[in-house]
């Protein structure tokens, strides 16, 4: 079994500032861990993911985030925020190997103030 | 370019009625998932798919069907609408990527329905 915590419901940031989202997992196995981004009125869609190999792991828009297995966590940053990151962000996990289901945190609304 | 997509975009229907959400994918994935999206609760499974003639219940599927007749569509039923079904349903579809299930997930762009 999985699961997921999103720490904070609600992180605000100035525009230019670092983004920190946090993310924490549990997992029996070796994970798989994802973060996705949803803006207003859309679906989902991915961000980055952690399967195997390097655990600092680069995706779109200058975001990244680093697999640490003896913290179990995979928190999400960036180094200056913009105005356009402003959205609801989702981390995941899902099992190497296993279900095709990942389980999802709750989410975090990250809000950018000019 | 693969994509997959969801109709309507916009529903309002009435208490009791039957209603079905189109979802369709053209990534040639055998996994498809609904989900439902409210405030505070975030993403809930409500049913999911492995292949054609495959169906599994989520942890909300009280309520909610799916067929899956062929790769491309899982199309969701509610047999007798609620007002506390009242939701944004997302569908999503997930496969292979490089012989390995990633698990990776392609999300549609959303329907939002509304049960008066």
């Amino acid at each position: 079994a999985q699961s997921v915590t999103q720490l904070g419901s609600h992180v605000s940031v100035s525009e230019g500032a670092l983004v920190l989202l946090r993310c924490n997992y549990s997992s029996s196995v070796p994970p798989y861990l994802f973060w996705y981004v949803q803006y207003p009125n859309q679906g989902l869609q991915l961000l980055l993911k952690y399967t195997t190999g390097a655990t600092l792991v680069k995706g779109i828009n200058g975001f990244e985030a680093e697999f640490k297995k003896s913290e179990t966590s995979f928190h999400l940053t960036k180094p200056s925020a913009h105005m356009s990151d402003a959205a609801e962000y989702f981390c995941a996990v899902s099992l190497s190997g296993g279900s095709y289901i990942p389980t999802f945190g709750r989410g975090t609304s990250l809000i950018v103030h000019p | 370019d693969a994509e997959i997509t969801q109709s309507p975009r916009h529903k309002i229907t009435e208490t009791g009625r039957q209603v079905t959400l189109a979802c369709h994918q053209t990534w040639n994935h055998n996994n498809m998932f609904w989900y439902r999206q409210d405030l505070g609760h975030g993403l809930r499974l409500i049913h999911y798919s492995y292949g054609v003639q495959d169906t599994n219940k989520g942890e909300v599927s009280d309520g909610y069907s799916v067929s899956r007749s062929n790769t491309e569509d899982l199309p969701l039923t509610l047999e007798s609408a609620a007002s506390s079904q009242t939701s944004v349903y997302f569908c999503a579809s997930s496969g292979l990527a490089g012989g390995l299930a990633i698990n990776e997930q392609f999300f549609g762009p959303g329907t939002r329905l509304t049960v008066l």
